[in-house]
């Protein structure tokens, strides 16, 4: 079993509409909480953070960490088809760089 | 401002052959970092090198070698590659120790071994 579930979609959204992302894990000990975003044939960055539990809110994009239900979500609002790409969850209990990444989300957005 | 780079952008082996992709940071980061990406897994991480002068295993390190040649550059190699191997290989690099914040990644090198 993987210690980060994520669903690989594709997930397809008109252009205006919430995306909605999430990501479970199986390790307590997660305390970073990432969401990347990486456009096709590029390499990832980093699009939001979350140290411990808690919501946090970066124009369009809200992410969210249960870490008592282990789940984190990604809500991008008012989606653009810029926004198209694949999302990938990232955690690690001790530090930025040794993650432990969902497989990813491709999301779609169509004009 | 070039951030992270990777050498070769794209690879083809055969089996058996051995080859080195190289890294290289220009953000003064003390840690670095390998990772392959293959469909359906995500990302996974084969070495890792906290600061200059010492490199650890991740969690897929079987087949590879590293080498923290300073503090710029980190180096995989593939002594005897198998088509297992086959992926895309991206490099990160990170601040470390206590000031440690966001993973810049590479843009990737794309490795075929027939």
């Amino acid at each position: 079993q993987k210690e980060v579930e994520q669903d690989p979609g594709p997930l397809s959204v008109p252009e205006g509409a919430i995306v909605s992302l999430n990501c479970t894990y199986s390790n307590s000990a997660f305390q970073y909480f990432m969401w990347y975003r990486q456009y096709s044939r590029k390499g990832p960055e980093l699009l939001m953070y979350t140290y411990s539990s808690g919501n946090k809110e970066d124009g369009r994009f809200t992410a969210q960490v249960d870490k008592s239900s282990k789940y984190i979500s990604l809500f991008i609002r008012d989606s653009q088809p810029s926004d198209s790409a694949t999302y990938l969850c990232a955690m690690s209990g001790d530090g930025w760089g040794k993650l432990q990444f969902g497989a990813g989300t491709q999301v779609v957005v169509t004009p | 401002n070039a951030g992270v780079t990777q050498t070769p952008k794209f690879q083809v082996l055969k089996t058996g052959q051995s080859m080195t992709l190289q890294c290289a940071q220009d953000m003064n980061h003390n840690s670095m970092y390998w990772y392959r990406q293959d469909p359906g897994m995500g990302l996974r991480l084969i070495y890792y090198s906290a600061s200059e002068g010492t490199t650890d295993k991740g969690e897929v390190p079987n087949g590879y070698n590293v080498s923290r040649l300073n503090k710029r550059e980190f180096s995989l190699r593939l002594e005897s590659a198998a088509p297992s191997q086959t992926s895309v290989y991206f490099c990160a690099s990170s601040p470390g120790g206590g000031g440690d914040t966001e993973a810049f990644f590479g843009q990737g090198t794309r490795l075929t071994v027939v």
